[in-house]
């Protein structure tokens, strides 16, 4: 049974350039949440997707945004990169509010770096 | 703000020792769960607790919930090698619904 799967496993962006980060969930999951995770901190929630809507969103500005395609997987976009946006980007799946009774399942991130 | 904070930041143990790591958080929460990092990569969820439960375990874990002081404590018991990882709590609101925020978390380094 295959885990959550992201995509790519590093990226390395300019500053001002735009990136696309995949994530597909768990078998069965329809539920996916994005989050950036700075080095030392805890990760951080960027906006969750369910239905292909963007059900909930934390403290990021528009330049970070999202998808969710009708095979539930996920895409994170973030515009005009900046240097602080360097960081590890963790997509976590679950079945609708399932994550209230048996948490999350995460991919093992993203890691972007802007240089 | 962070919902979710652990204390302390980082703790150093001998193998065979417990390990207590704490997390206070600010509002009425629907649960609280415990993940665990290792090396940066992606978190693996360790246990939830439900905001009428005081107390539960899972193998060597013991979490235990004081609702009344927004607190919660991860027991880990004979620690291992393998338990060096840093430790997060999450809480899941019940003003943020479907947001599940982390803290900042406990490094933990189990000495052989």
């Amino acid at each position: 049974d295959a885990g959550v799967t992201q995509s790519p496993t590093h990226l390395i962006k300019t500053r001002g350039q735009q990136v696309t980060l995949r994530c597909s969930p768990k078998s069965g999951h329809d539920t996916v949440s994005w989050y950036q995770q700075a080095l030392g901190q805890g990760p951080q929630f960027i906006f969750q997707y369910y239905e292909e809507e963007e059900r909930q969103r934390g403290n990021f500005p528009d330049r970070f945004s999202g998808h969710q395609f009708p095979n539930y997987s996920s895409e994170l976009n973030v515009n005009a990169l900046l240097l602080g946006d360097s960081a590890l980007y963790l997509c976590a799946s679950s079945l609708d509010r399932a994550f209230r009774v048996g948490g999350y399942t995460f991919g093992s991130g993203t890691r972007l770096t802007v240089v | 703000s962070q919902q979710g904070e652990e204390d302390p930041q980082a703790l150093s143990i001998q193998e065979g020792e417990n390990a207590t790591m704490n997390c206070s958080y600010k509002t009425s929460i629907n649960n609280l769960q415990w993940y665990r990092q290792n090396s940066g990569r992606g978190l693996v969820h360790l246990i939830l607790i439900r905001s009428n439960e005081r107390e539960k375990h899972s193998g060597r874990l013991r979490v235990t919930l004081d609702t009344s002081k927004k607190s919660s404590s991860l027991l880990i018991t004979a620690s291992r090698a393998a338990d060096t990882a840093s430790y997060f709590c999450a809480t899941d609101a019940k003003t943020s619904y479907d947001k599940v925020i982390f803290g900042p978390g406990t490094s933990l380094s189990v000495i052989p």
